[in-house]
């Protein structure tokens, strides 16, 4: 099955600065990258994912790259501010119809 | 609201008490999945279900009982849990793996704890 790693675990910013957390995966099979947002007290929602055809995926301040040589990827988030602090959680699928968790990278952006 | 709803939201059962998590789901996916998220283990898959055949079941105590009567509906039903078994149960759906854009939808969670 696949096994996702996700580093660090915890993330404190300063607003303004950049934050990137990284993914490692095992089941070279994996085609799909997503990334989810949790906010304290509210479910993970999806807000960037990668297919496995593409090395880079941006939307506004966040970005995703994606290294299948080295079963890696990454999420960007730039000029972070407050409403960016929440869990962040990696995800990939491996073979199969599931999808594999990180294990969440709780960011926090400072005033 | 994403489409996934979760009931009840807030469930304390003891150690003998037999209860049922419920989730529901409008989205016309084929896949429904429940996680367990705890300090210890953030996202930690349980069960999924694809067109209404349990497909994974990652080696969970038969404490935990999952149900699918359909694919808009999954069950979670428990009974003599431990203290530790305390944690936020989520469930999600996606569509079929293949298709379009497999995001998992999740409910809101049924925070759940064992005295």
């Amino acid at each position: 099955g696949e096994n996702v790693e996700q580093h660090p675990s915890t993330l404190s910013v300063q607003e303004g600065d950049s934050a990137v957390i990284k993914c490692t995966y095992s089941d070279s099979a994996s085609n799909y990258f997503p990334w989810y947002k949790q906010e304290l007290g509210k479910r993970p929602q999806l807000i960037i994912d990668i297919r496995s055809n593409v090395g880079e995926k941006k939307d506004q301040r966040i970005a995703v790259t994606l290294n299948k040589t080295a079963k890696h990827f990454s999420l960007h988030i730039t000029e972070t501010q407050p409403e960016d602090s929440a869990v962040y959680f990696c995800a990939a699928p491996g073979g199969g119809n599931k999808l594999t968790f990180g294990t969440g990278t709780q960011l926090k952006v400072e005033l | 609201e994403t489409g996934v709803t979760q009931t009840p939201r807030h469930l304390v059962m003891g150690m003998t008490n037999k209860k049922s998590l419920k989730c529901e789901q409008h989205l016309g996916h084929n896949a429904m999945y429940w996680y367990k998220q705890s300090a210890k283990k953030p996202l930690e898959l349980m069960f999924v279900y694809s067109l209404e055949e349990r497909v994974e079941n990652n080696s969970v105590p038969s404490r935990f009982s999952p149900e699918c009567p359909n694919s808009s509906h999954l069950f979670l039903h428990l009974h003599t849990l431990q203290p530790e078994d305390s944690a936020l149960y989520l469930c999600a759906s996606s569509h079929e793996w293949g298709l379009a854009r497999p995001e998992a939808f999740f409910g809101q969670g049924t925070r759940l704890t064992v005295v």
